[in-house]
């Protein structure tokens, strides 16, 4: 069975701290794609950063960097330099099919 | 911003009262999701469609029922709402379906604020 964890419930940083967020995914499918979602305080759900599972290469976008380590299936979502409009709740996610529990960051000013 | 409304986008119902919640886009995208959000749980999947009038289950899909009988129009309905059906329902959709190498983004609705008492 496919399961998706998220081990920190919640974070808590100091502004421009450096912040990973952790997720396991558990499949026996060796290539597919992850991505990340954002939900602030608002609640609307925002698209992120997409990563798949055969390139194992660091990928930097601004702030974002993503590291997938194959042999634990995880998913490592970094922000350098956290702002506090960073504070959220972040959910890791396998393609159109269930979520993680997320994980509630807080970036205190 | 991708074209999904969400309607109502609140509604305080009594329990064994139905409900319809309606998500409409305008990005003509094949695949629309419902999904369901509690605290604890992250998004759980209810139903999606692959297109018009096909529909799945997802897993949560007990008490509830969707239709969709245009690409636009996704309709979820609780034919008696339950207290346990209190939540926040977030409807999605996206150009491709699920698993593997899907990769196409999902774009999500506001949500609806359900309450059932």
């Amino acid at each position: 069975a496919q399961k998706v964890t998220q081990a920190q419930t919640e974070i808590s940083v100091v502004e421009k701290e450096d912040v990973t967020l952790d997720c396991v995914y558990e499949t026996r499918d060796t290539t597919y794609y992850l991505f990340w979602y954002k939900q602030p305080p608002s609640g609307e759900l925002v698209f992120l950063i997409r990563r798949n599972s055969f390139d194992e290469q660091n990928e930097i976008s601004g702030r974002y960097s993503w590291n997938f380590q194959k042999s634990t299936s995880s998913f490592n979502f970094t922000i350098t330099a956290s702002q506090v409009v960073d504070s959220a709740v972040y959910f890791c996610a396998p393609p159109n099919l269930f979520f993680g529990t997320g994980t509630r960051l807080t970036v205190i000013p | 911003d991708a074209g999904i409304t969400q309607s109502p986008r609140h509604k305080v119902t009594e329990t064994g009262t139905p409900v319809t919640l309606r998500c409409h886009q305008t990005e003509n995208h094949r695949y629309m999701y419902w999904y369901r959000q509690d605290p604890g749980h992250g998004l759980r999947l209810i139903h999606y469609s692959y297109g018009v009038k096909d529909t799945d289950k997802g897993e949560v899909s007990d008490g509830y029922s969707v239709s969709r009988s245009k690409t636009e129009d996704f309709l979820l309905t609780l034919e008696s709402a339950t207290s346990s059906q209190t939540s926040v329902y977030f409807c999605a959709i996206s150009d491709s379906g699920l698993g593997g190498l899907a990769k196409n983004i999902q774009y999500f609705g506001a949500g609806t604020r359900l309450s059932v008492l």
